[in-house]
């Protein structure tokens, strides 16, 4: 079955600091990947997706970037941080076959800017 | 794009009772739903989803049913328990991407 990991579980960063978060993606291959941002208690926003190496779709015009260097490595960037990106960032993956469909999360990294 | 609409935002239900939560899309080309569960401080993880040929789905104590002319589907939730206490949100596929409802908080009293 697919795992999905991300490091760090937490993180505290000044405003102005780079940031580097990372995905990767076990039991699967060729997946649709996906980095959500979710404020406190609140829904979940796409921030991008991609659907193969070097492919990034992104959906929010922000301070953020991503890349794909591999078929299973997501990353998550950005040069200086704001106070609004404070966060709970979720990477997703999808199956593949007749799971191609199906979206699985990994554990997320708590990212407070401070 | 897809508009996914949730309701209720906040549902209390005493053990044992059924909880329901209902959404509603807008793209009628979207043909699979799933349903994540959400817990403090952890990612969603999935718990059902239905695809448009599929009126009604059931895993134990949970089903999922579509309703695709009217464009909604439900999450039934039988026999609650405290553990089933969490954020629910349900989602549409459409080009690649989910579009999720705004989450149901879900309370279990005991």
């Amino acid at each position: 079955s697919q795992t999905i990991h991300q490091w760090p579980a937490t993180l505290v960063q000044p405003v102005g600091s780079p940031l580097s978060l990372e995905c990767t993606v076990e039991g699967t291959s060729n997946p649709n990947l996906y980095w959500y941002r979710q404020a406190a208690g609140r829904g979940l926003q796409l921030l991008f997706y991609s659907v193969g190496i070097g492919q990034i779709s992104s959906e929010v015009p922000q301070n953020l970037s991503a890349s794909r260097p591999q078929d299973r490595q997501f990353i998550l960037s950005s040069k200086k941080l704001l106070l609004s990106d404070s966060g709970f960032y979720l990477c997703a993956g999808t199956g593949t076959g007749g799971l191609a469909d199906t979206q699985y999360f990994g554990p997320g990294t708590r990212l407070t800017v401070l | 794009g897809e508009n996914v609409e949730q309701h209720p935002s906040t549902l209390s239900v005493q053990e044992g009772d059924s909880a329901v939560i209902k959404c509603t899309y807008s793209d009628s080309a979207s043909n699979y739903f799933p349903w994540y569960k959400q817990e403090l401080g952890k990612g969603p993880q999935l718990i059902i989803d239905i695809r448009s040929n599929v009126g009604e789905k059931k895993d134990q104590r949970i089903a999922v049913t579509l309703n695709k002319t009217a464009k909604h589907f439900s999450l039934h939730i039988t026999e609650t328990q405290p553990e089933d206490s969490a954020v629910y949100f349900c989602a549409a596929l459409g080009d690649y991407k989910l579009s999720f409802g705004a989450g149901t908080t879900v309370t279990v009293r005991a």
